[in-house]
């Protein structure tokens, strides 16, 4: 199995502009993790899913992110509009069971100028 | 719900030197541990984990954690220290049996290795 996929890798915007990453989760995996990481604030989780369906999203900062999975294979994260503080690294992670060990994907470096 | 604790935010060892990364856990009943690493610029990787039984888990790359009940503990150690370990390195706690649990990971330590 290739493991988590994500895409991009690096994504530089302008404040304003809509972003949207890309995941794929390891296939079997039924729950799939949004995470945000920050010096100032680590890591934080901003939603998952359980077989595609979004089960906590407490995480989210704000009504300009938004989360989907339209399938068992993909998902996406999306902020709009972009703001600087909004510049961070982005982890997608997968795993059997939401308690369980989760397997990370290697990340996208948002940098909103 | 569970939460955990790394106390030592940095820490900075010389190479060929034993290596103790301390992390303590809140919860009601026996949580899954983990330990991850993460090297610059990479995502985190799963060193071990303890689920039940042996209380003393063997991991990748030479590490090894244990599990102390009565401390609340999941302390991560390497005999012997590679310049190649400095990493970040995360502990999480890990459950399901209510609704609300999930796995919480840690802040974090940062661990320098001096050649």
């Amino acid at each position: 199995d290739a493991g988590v996929i994500q895409s991009p890798r690096h994504e530089v915007t302008e404040m304003g502009q809509e972003v949207t990453l890309r995941c794929k989760p390891i296939s079997g995996h039924d729950y799939l993790f949004w995470y945000r990481q920050t010096m100032m604030r680590g890591l934080e989780l901003l939603i998952y899913f359980n077989n595609n369906v979004p089960i906590d999203d407490s995480g989210m900062p704000e009504d300009r992110f938004s989360a989907k999975m339209p399938n068992a294979s993909f998902s996406t994260l999306k902020i709009q509009p972009s703001e600087p503080r909004d510049s961070a690294v982005y982890f997608c992670a997968s795993s059997e069971d939401r308690g369980n060990e989760q397997f990370f994907g290697p990340g996208t470096r948002l940098t909103v100028l | 719900a569970q939460s955990v604790t790394q106390p030592d935010i940095h820490i900075t060892v010389s190479e060929g030197a034993s290596l103790e990364l301390r992390c303590n856990y809140s919860y009601g009943a026996t949580p899954y541990l983990f330990w991850y690493v993460q090297s610059p610029g990479q995502g985190l990787q799963l060193l071990l984990k303890y689920f039940s039984g042996d209380t003393l888990v063997q991991g990748i790359k030479g590490f090894e954690a244990e599990f102390k009940r009565s401390q609340s503990s999941f302390n991560l150690r390497k005999p012997s220290v590679h310049w190649s370990d400095a990493a970040e390195y995360f502990c999480a706690v890990g459950a399901v049996k209510t609704s609300y649990d999930k796995v919480i990971f840690g802040p974090g330590t940062s661990l320098s290795v001096i050649p």
